[in-house]
């Protein structure tokens, strides 16, 4: 079946320090890959994504590539900010399905300032 | 434009109990799915309905069940509550046969089982 394998959290980091968070995913069929962020008490919100192998999803200094030869999708930012401080999960959708998501566990990112 | 809504946002029941959440998608969307998140864990598919019929169904027993309206609201109801089915209960909205066809999530209702 279809699943998605994060690095485990909790991850803290300082302000303006390099952010890296791994997925690997296994997929049935030819998957799209997306990066759900979720602030304390709130839903999820889809921070980027990316829909064949070799693009790159992009939103608010944040970055993915879909890597087909190595089944992954590492979410990176160059400067954290404490205001990213929440938990980031990464998911998968396989093509032809009924479009429901596969989710990794979640890692919980803290920003010192 | 209004986002997906959900109602309640909190709950408390008893074992055995019953429980019904419920869900307005997004303005122009027509599909509703629903996951269940336990603490610390990512949302798991519970189900998913479109033209108000249910088209696919995740890893739960019977005693959840959904429904969608006209209007496309949906609900989704747990009946023979279990300890285990406390958790934050997200309803997604996305519009069929888009091309990239994004689901939007609304803020959950908590459902706490005691």
């Amino acid at each position: 079946g279809d699943s998605v394998t994060q690095m485990e959290g909790p991850v803290t980091l300082s302000e303006e320090a390099f952010l890296t968070i791994n997925c690997t995913y296994t997929a049935t069929g030819y998957p799209s890959l997306f990066w759900y962020v979720q602030y304390p008490g709130e839903g999820l919100q889809l921070l980027l994504k990316a829909t064949k192998a070799d693009d790159k999803g992009s939103n608010k200094g944040f970055e993915a590539t879909y890597r087909k030869e190595t089944t992954s999708f590492h979410l990176e930012k160059g400067s954290v900010q404490v205001s990213d401080s929440a938990v980031y999960f990464c998911a998968l959708r396989v093509r032809g399905s009924a479009r429901q998501l596969t989710f990794g566990s979640g890692t919980q990112l803290t920003v010192l300032p | 434009d209004a986002g997906v809504t959900q109602s309640p946002t909190h709950l408390i029941k008893t074992r055995g109990q019953q429980v019904t959440l419920r869900c307005s998608p997004k303005s122009g969307h027509d599909t509703v799915s629903w996951y269940q998140q336990a603490l610390g864990q990512g949302p798991q598919f519970i189900f998913q309905y479109y033209e108000e019929e249910e088209r696919q169904r995740g890893n739960f027993p019977d005693r959840f069940s959904g429904h969608q309206f006209p209007n496309y609201s949906s609900e989704l109801n747990v009946n023979a509550l279990l300890l285990g089915d406390s958790a934050l209960y997200l309803c997604a909205s996305s519009l069929k046969g888009a091309t990239q066809e994004t689901q939007y999530f609304g803020p959950g209702t908590r459902l706490l089982v005691l």
